[in-house]
């Protein structure tokens, strides 16, 4: 069964320092999504960033960078010089295929507490 | 930027009431899902819906709780018989074709006395 595990409930950082989400899945599936949301305060879910399966290339998008590891089943999301406003939960979901309804499967999420 | 609205932000109920919560997805979207999270959990799926019809359905989805598309533009979830239990944050998402982003609303907070 598909399954995701964010193992870090609560990181407390100070501003300006990097953090590292982490993040494992399972899954046996060969096609498969990988997604990142961030739950800010007021409790909406912010699309991050969505990486394939067969995309193990890292991103980065301004102070984010996504590192997706399949031999580790790790999609690990690093925020570099942190500020205050990136104070929020950060979810990981994977996605189930179509055949079996394309569900997304978060884990517990991260909540990360930045300090002036 | 398109987005997906939810009514209402807030909902108060009385345990055994009926509650009814509206999504507005973003036009030409295909796909449908509800989700919800209990305080201080992570997101939980409910239910996803295609062609005008639920193609999945969670454990949690049992028989007191419905979807549907009304109008062919907003997407509503029904809960017939509030338990206290019910009392989470409701998101309604959708996706252009299956596997693309889905899109969250900014949730609907369900209070059950």
């Amino acid at each position: 069964a598909q399954k995701v595990t964010q193992a870090q409930t609560e990181i407390s950082v100070v501003e300006k320092e990097d953090v590292t989400l982490d993040c494992v899945y399972e899954t046996r599936d060969t096609t498969y999504y990988l997604f990142w949301y961030k739950q800010p305060p007021s409790g909406e879910l912010v699309f991050l960033i969505r990486r394939n399966s067969f995309d193990e290339q890292n991103e980065i998008s301004g102070r984010y960078s996504w590192n997706f590891q399949k031999s580790t089943s790790s999609f690990n999301f690093t925020i570099t010089a942190s500020q205050v406003v990136d104070s929020a939960v950060y979810f990981c979901a994977l996605s189930e295929p179509l055949n079996q309804g394309g569900k997304l499967i978060f884990g517990q999420g991260t909540e990360l507490s930045v300090k002036p | 930027e398109p987005e997906v609205t939810q009514t209402p932000s807030h909902q108060v109920t009385q345990m055994g009431q009926e509650v009814i919560l509206r999504c507005v997805p973003i036009s030409n979207h295909l796909y449908f899902y509800w989700y919800r999270q209990i305080l201080g959990q992570k997101v939980e799926f409910l239910v996803s819906f295609y062609n005008n019809e639920i193609s999945e359905k969670s454990e949690i989805f049992d028989d007191q709780f419905s979807v549907e598309r009304p109008d062919g533009s907003n997407f509503t979830l029904k809960i017939r018989s509030t338990k206290l239990e019910d009392s989470a944050m409701y998101f309604c998402a959708n996706s252009g074709v299956s596997w693309e982003t889905q899109y969250f609303g900014p949730g609907t907070r369900l209070l059950v006395l």
